[in-house]
């Protein structure tokens, strides 16, 4: 159980253009999905903490014109890179975090590589 | 805020040994670790938490151990194996869900 998946596991697209990646929950409702962005031979960066039904909670630094993200419902989260630029290209994984009892585990997708050329 | 980080890279290790990777934080008040593996171009995958109230965790062939007088944090991996080859990051959390990960140690394992 616990499986979180992404899609598409990679993206080419031009600069200029926008680029949405999804995260879904298959067998768990999350109330709490994250995403993350990692550069080549770095870790984890948090973006933002998405809600399921509220604003997402950015991280400082990270714009949120730039990087939309929607929780419309308990297994499903989307970024939406806009105007992708070159240096937005990146490793994206999201995680999702299970309700139960008090634990802060988080379950993490397989990631999405995103090549702005 | 809360920083967690590595020492070391890199670690190299021969097929059998047992491995140990490190980790220091900064903030006291981060009360909740975990370590994760992450193999190439995939996402992290978990492999032992422990919580600030305790000292020590073994899980299946790993051991996690926590000083909190030295804010330091170690991963034991027992009889490594070729499969143990990733990069492992520890991360903290200091009661809002969010983790903060530190850089990561890549572990080679020499056949």
């Amino acid at each position: 159980g616990a499986v979180v998946s992404q899609h598409p596991s990679w993206v080419i697209c031009k600069s200029g253009t926008s680029v949405k990646i999804e995260c879904r929950s298959l067998d768990f409702q999350a109330t709490t999905m994250f995403w993350y962005r990692q550069f080549p031979k770095q870790s984890l960066m948090l973006m933002a903490t998405s809600n399921e039904g509220s604003k997402a909670t950015y991280e400082q630094g990270v714009e949120k014109d730039k990087f939309l993200i929607n929780h419309a419902s308990l297994t499903l989260s989307t970024l939406t890179v806009t105007s992708a630029h070159p240096e937005d290209s990146s490793f994206y994984i999201c995680s999702a975090r299970a309700p139960r009892d008090l634990s802060y585990e988080q379950y993490f997708g397989p990631g999405t590589r995103l090549t702005v050329t | 805020g809360e920083n967690v980080g590595l020492h070391l890279p890199t670690l190299s290790v021969q097929e059998g040994d047992n491995s140990i990777i490190n980790c220091a934080y900064s903030n006291s008040a981060s009360d909740y670790f975990i370590w994760y593996k992450q193999e190439s171009g995939k996402g992290p995958q978990f492999i032992i938490d422990i919580r600030s109230n305790m000292d020590k965790r073994q899980g299946q062939r790993v051991t996690v151990l926590l000083n909190k007088t030295v804010k330091h944090l170690s991963l034991q991996i027992a009889a490594t194996q070729p499969g143990d080859s990733a990069v492992y990051f520890c991360a903290g959390s200091k009661g809002s869900y969010k983790l903060i990960f530190g850089s990561g140690t890549r572990l080679l394992v020499r056949p």
